[in-house]
């Protein structure tokens, strides 16, 4: 299955700034993306879907000025959490899918954010 | 709107012993199903996936089943190991599209 990969692992800072999360497949071509916040105790709730070279597709409830989302490359997507807030603070999952890849969802390691 | 629940939500079993952990989701119309593991902090790994037409998939001591009709699925896990420790996910794919429904886990402890 395909590799992938998030950065950083884990990230604190101060409410207020914006924080950059990247994923990367490492040896898969994405074509498309996907997103994933998870409160402790809870599901996986998707946030967006972005495919390669498009704009990001959000789910009712997420602000997609607070949370940008960029899939400029078949390996790279980035998202950004703009001024955080505490309520911010999460384990963030992006997951990968693509011609390739038949069925299966690949997802990161994931990245834990917390906002002071 | 797709519901996906799991029960229990957590159970602990000795070493050895089978067991079977359950999903189940309101929707019926499902492109296919898939069964993650995701350990403390960590991303998610697939186990094994089921398009809409199988019954079952089966990998080494794994083999999970769907009952589409009655939106049910089930994990059966032999033999358990301390090392089969983790949550496990079911997730539901609904159509062409590549969203997931996921529910909120089984939390397993197999203890030596």
């Amino acid at each position: 299955g395909a590799v992938v990969s998030q950065h950083p692992s884990r990230v604190i800072c101060k409410s207020g700034t914006s924080v950059k999360i990247e994923c990367r497949s490492l040896d898969f071509q994405a074509t498309t993306m996907f997103w994933y916040r998870q409160f402790p105790k809870q599901s996986l709730m998707l946030m967006a879907t972005s495919n390669e070279g498009s704009k990001a597709t959000y789910e009712q409830g997420v602000e997609k000025d607070k949370f940008l989302i960029n899939h400029a490359s078949l390996t790279l997507s980035t998202l950004t959490v703009t001024s955080a807030h505490p309520e911010d603070s999460s384990f963030y999952i992006c997951s990968v899918t693509g011609t390739s890849g038949g069925d299966t969802q690949y997802f990161g390691p994931g990245t834990r954010l917390t906002v002071l | 709107k797709q519901e996906v629940t799991q029960i229990p939500a957590a159970l602990s079993v000795p070493e050895g012993e089978n067991l079977v952990l359950n999903c189940s989701f309101t929707d019926s119309a499902i492109y296919n199903l898939q069964w993650f593991r995701q350990d403390p902090g960590k991303g998610l790994t697939s186990l094994l996936l089921i398009q809409s037409s199988q019954r079952e998939q089966t990998s080494g001591r794994l083999n999970a089943s769907l009952d589409k009709s009655s939106g049910r699925s089930t994990l059966y896990i032999a033999a358990s190991q301390p090392g089969d420790s983790a949550t496990y996910l079911c997730a539901v794919r609904p159509g062409s599209n590549y969203k997931l429904t996921f529910g909120k886990g089984t939390l397993l402890t197999v203890n030596p």
